[in-house]
This record gives C-alpha cells, sequence and structure tokens, in this order.
C-alpha cells in the first residue's frame, strides 16, 4: 500500500520556541494532505487541509497563525507549531490521498516543556 | 451535526473468541465508511473503506459490513497480534474528499 512518511517520531521542545513537522507521500503525488491532532485516550480531530500550491483550509477553532501548513510539491506538507506552550503538547498526524484511500503517517508526539 | 459513535470502548477477548465492534453514524449524505487500526503511539493503519449499504469487505480475521446507520466490524477467531485501538470514520458527501470525521475508537485487547 501507499506510504505516507513523517518526521519526526518524537520532539521535546521548551514553551515559546517553534517546532516544524514534515510529511512526505513516499510512492505517490498528494495534492491534499490532512493534518490530525490526538490527545490521550481521544480520536483524532481534524485540524486543517493542506492544498498543493495554495492556502490551506483550518477547521473552525484551529488557530492558522499558530500552525503554519505550507505544501510547496506534490509529495511534502509542513505543518509547523509557532511558539509552541505546554498545552499544544499532542500527537500529530497526516494523511495523504492515494486514489480512493486515504494513508497516514506514523504520528509524532510534541511534547512542550 | 455529523456523529460517528463506537461500542463498545474497550473489549477484552480471549483468542479464538469472535466478537463485534459497532460504528453507529449520522452524516448529511454519505461519502464513505472507513475503518483503521491504530496500535499505541502510530499513525492509523487502513483497513476498509464501505460506500453503500449492504457492502461488506473481508481481510483476514475481518469482517466489515455497512447498513444506512450503522458499520460492523466483525474479527472472527482473533489473535493476540489483532489487539489494536479500531477507528471508525465517516466521509460527508457534502466534505472534500478525505476530511473525515472519527469515533472514539474501541481498543480490543486478545489475551492468550
Amino acid at each position: 500500500g501507499a506510504v505516507v512518511s513523517q518526521h519526526p517520531s518524537r520532539v521535546i521542545c521548551k514553551s515559546g520556541t517553534s517546532v516544524k513537522i514534515e510529511c512526505r507521500s513516499l510512492d505517490f503525488q498528494a495534492t491534499t494532505m490532512f493534518w490530525y491532532r490526538q490527545f490521550p485516550k481521544q480520536s483524532l480531530m481534524l485540524m486543517a487541509t493542506s492544498n498543493e500550491g495554495s492556502k490551506a483550509t483550518y477547521e473552525q477553532g484551529v488557530e492558522k497563525d499558530k500552525f503554519l501548513i505550507n505544501h510547496a510539491s506534490l509529495t511534502l506538507s509542513t505543518l509547523t507549531v509557532t511558539s509552541a506552550h505546554p498545552e499544544d503538547s499532542s500527537f500529530y498526524i497526516c494523511s495523504a490521498r492515494d486514489m480512493e484511500r486515504l494513508f497516514f503517517g506514523s504520528g509524532t508526539q510534541l511534547s512542550v516543556l | 451535526e455529523d456523529q460517528v459513535t463506537q461500542s463498545p470502548e474497550a473489549l477484552r477477548l480471549q483468542e479464538g473468541e469472535s466478537s463485534s465492534l459497532n460504528c453507529s453514524y449520522t452524516v448529511s449524505g454519505l461519502r464513505g465508511l472507513f475503518w483503521y487500526r491504530q496500535d499505541p503511539g502510530k499513525g492509523p493503519e487502513f483497513l476498509f473503506t464501505l460506500y453503500s449499504a449492504g457492502e461488506e469487505k473481508e481481510k483476514e480475521r475481518l469482517k466489515a459490513t455497512l447498513t444506512k446507520k450503522e458499520s460492523f466490524l466483525h474479527i472472527t477467531a482473533p489473535k493476540p497480534e489483532d489487539s489494536a485501538t479500531y477507528l471508525c470514520a465517516v466521509q460527508a458527501s457534502t466534505d472534500s474528499w478525505g476530511k473525515l470525521q472519527f469515533g472514539a475508537g474501541t481498543q480490543v485487547v486478545v489475551t492468550p
């Protein structure tokens, strides 16, 4: 099946710093990628839709200035958590569409101290 | 408002003890219903997509079925390696493709 690579798998940072997470589709081109967030024992919540060559679409309640998304190519989308705070600590997961299936990356556990 | 409810929240099975997981949904036009498996600290692994009532799909010990209001994931003669959280998600026809609404999941533990 299609492979979506996400990096890093785990990051610990100090409050106030910015963190960039990469999501790559390895064997297919993805014009659209999605970013989800998952808190412990909870389900995945869609944060934003990343469109290649255009601005991302954010879900209600998600701050676009805090969660910067760039989809510069057909195989790469990045999520930057700017000025991270402890409440941003969560599991971030990207996904990409291949035909009629949606594949997910392995996730990034962000811990903000 | 679109809703996805999974039950039970947790399920403990003996190896070989078959069971079913339920996913009830309310959506304004169903584009597709998805089942994923998620292991701790990992991203969801795609299992099935169902599109219309009456559709069934199978993969090894798993079988997914769909009605107009719910979907079932049947696990036949489970093995310990089937232990995971199983997630159900729906995509509404009014949403762009790939925008999924997930249920909270059913955590399955299969003991030898």
